[in-house]
This record gives structure tokens, sequence and C-alpha cells, in this order.
């Protein structure tokens, strides 16, 4: 399958600093990536669709301006989370889709994961 | 909208026995049904999915699952579990018109010896 690749996997910030995640598509191009969040003992939690070369759509209750996020390859898309506090502290996952010019390709593919930590 | 049920939590079992793990779904389109696999600290990883035709699919490491449409359910089989089996598993679904996965909160497998 289809290869995507988070960075880090793990980062530790201070609270107010900002914290950049990447969501790279390795073998192909992703028109639209996904962000989630997990909770311990948790499900995901859909936080925003990144669309290359447009704005994101963000899920309700999602702050746009605490999480941005940024798409601006067919291979890259990157989640910032600005002015971090403990309770940002999660386990963030991206996704993306491999339509490979077919629109009812609905495999999904999962990066690895970041843990972040704010202290 | 589109919502996730899974109705185990935490499943233990022994090696070697017989596991299920039971997902249901609500929804007011069709929908694609999915099963993925999430070892600690890492992202999730498709099991298998349901997306037409027969009822009953399999993935390659032996888990099936079977989409029953008057039941909504997707519940996830293995006759013989390994200690590698050892997880967490999301039931997901998707509508067919669009793409976004709602997750099921997740099931978590313990094998022993």
């Amino acid at each position: 399958g289809a290869v995507v690749s988070q960075h880090p996997s793990r980062v530790i910030c201070k609270s107010g600093t900002s914290v950049k995640i990447e969501c790279r598509s390795l073998d192909f191009q992703a028109t639209t990536m996904f962000w989630y969040r997990q909770f311990p003992k948790k499900s995901l939690m859909l936080m925003a669709t990144s669309n290359e070369g447009s704005k994101a759509t963000y899920e309700q209750g999602v702050e746009k301006d605490k999480f941005l996020i940024n798409h601006a390859s067919l291979t890259l898309s990157t989640l910032t989370v600005t002015s971090a506090h403990p309770e940002d502290s999660s386990f963030y996952i991206c996704s993306a889709r491999d339509y490979r010019g077919d629109p009812t390709n609905t495999e999904a593919f999962f990066g690895q994961g970041t843990r972040l930590t704010v202290v | 909208a589109q919502s996730v049920t899974q109705l185990d939590s935490q499943v233990p079992v022994f090696e070697e026995a017989p596991v299920e793990l039971r997902c249901n779904y609500s929804s007011s389109v069709s929908v694609y049904l999915f099963w993925y696999v999430q070892y600690p600290n890492q992202g999730l990883q498709l099991l298998l999915k349901y997306l037409s035709g027969s009822t009953l699919v399999e993935s390659i490491n032996g888990f099936e699952a079977e989409f029953n449409k008057s039941q909504t359910s997707f519940h996830l089989r293995k006759p013989s579990v390994h200690i590698s089996d050892t997880a967490e598993y999301f039931c997901a679904v998707t509508p067919s018109n669009d793409y976004k996965l709602s997750f099921g909160a997740g099931t978590t497998v313990t094998v022993r010896a």
C-alpha cells in the first residue's frame, strides 16, 4: 500500500511555543489529507480536512487559529499547534487518500502519529 | 451523519482462541466499512474493508468481517489469535459519496499465552 510519513514521531515543547508536524505522502499524490487527534483510550477525532492549494476545512469545535494547517503541495501537509498549552498534549495522526485518479478509491493511509507533550 | 458503536472496549483472550469484535453503525446513506488496527504509539493500518459485493471480507492475516445490512453491523472475527494480535482495533465508516471516516471508540484486544 501507499506510504504516509509523519514527522516528528515525538516532540516535547514548552508551553507558549509553537510546534509543526509534517505529513508526507511518499509514493502518491494526496489531494486531500486529514488530521486527527487521539486522546488516551479514546477514538480518533477528526480535526480538519486539508485540501491542496486551498484552505483547510475544520470540524466544529476545532480552533482554526490554534491549529494551523497548510497543504502547499500534493505530497505535504503541515499542522502547526500555535501557542501550545499542556491541554494540547495528545497523539496527532494524519491520513491521506490515494485517489490515483479514481474518485471511488476510498482507502486512507495513515501516518505513524506524533506524540506531542507540552510542559 | 454517521456513527459507529463498538460494543466492547476491552477483550482479553487466550492465544489460539477465537475472538469477535462487535461493530454497529448508523447512517441514513449507503456506507463503506473498515476495520483498522493500531499498535502502541503507531498510526492505523487498514485490516480490511467492505465496499460492495460479497458481504464477507477477509484480511491476509486471518481476520474476517461480515457486513450485515439489516443489522447494520460489521463484526470482526478471527478463529485463532496470536500474541501479536494484541492491539487496538477500530471500526470506521464513511459515506459512499464522501471520504470522511467516522471511527468507533476502539476495542483493546489483549492476547495472553
